[in-house]
């Protein structure tokens, strides 16, 4: 069964440094979604994208934190400057048009540590 | 903004019932669903339920749902050790962005 895919599964960083993660969406999707959770918390949006942009941002989407589809396969989320407050479980999803229940569909997560 | 509450924990011994309880705050919702997410692992959709329907029966799997109260809640029958995980409450809205609980685990003791 066909799967979406992050890299890496997990991440240590300095604060202050960038960091790229990787999604990998199921092939035939064209919406994609990134959600973050800090420990102990909920999951909470972050972003959608769709046909090359932004659809929707959460307020906690600020400037330090952006998204591309560098090579129309890889979907990525890029934080600029990170803080310690981006410790959290980093989840990609996807899904295609007209899938059963607008389900998204959720990859196994990137755990970033900000040190 | 969207609020979807869940209580944390839950401790049921094999062969019993399940009963997971969420809270929501948005009625516009099309679709509420629970996600379930072993270690390791990412968010997997266990059900879901169209918000016209008041239960959906899906096997193992009761989902119940009171509009009026704002009030989604899963049952899980016969609950087994491979039913030990970590249990979702979300609700669309939006441009189909999810809001989730904190999530519900559940531990199933032998």
């Amino acid at each position: 069964e066909p799967e979406v895919t992050q890299t890496p599964s997990h991440q240590v960083t300095q604060m202050g440094q960038e960091v790229i993660l990787r999604c990998v969406p199921i092939s035939n999707h064209l919406y994609f979604y990134w959600y973050r959770q800090i420990l102990g918390q909920k999951v909470e949006f972050l972003v959608s994208f769709y046909n090359n942009e932004i659809s929707e941002k959460s307020e906690i989407f600020d400037d330090q934190f952006s998204v591309e589809r560098p090579d129309g396969s890889n979907f990525t989320l890029k934080i600029r400057s990170t803080k310690l407050e981006d410790s959290a479980m980093y989840f990609c999803a996807t899904n295609a048009p007209g899938t059963r229940a607008n389900e998204q569909f959720f990859g196994p997560g990137t755990r970033l540590t900000v040190l | 903004g969207e609020d979807v509450e869940q209580s944390l924990f839950l401790s049921v011994r094999e062969g019993d019932s399940s009963v997971i309880n969420c809270t929501y705050t948005d009625s516009s919702s099309t679709y509420l669903y629970w996600y379930k997410q072993e270690p390791g692992a990412g968010l997997q959709l266990l059900t879901y339920i169209f918000s016209n329907m008041d239960m959906k029966q899906d096997q193992r799997l009761t989902v119940l749902l009171n509009k009026k109260d704002k009030h989604l809640s899963l049952r899980i029958a016969d609950t087994q050790t491979g039913d030990s995980a970590i249990y979702f409450c979300a609700v669309s809205y939006g441009n189909n962005r999810l809001a989730f609980g904190k999530g519900n685990q559940v531990v199933v003791i032998p």
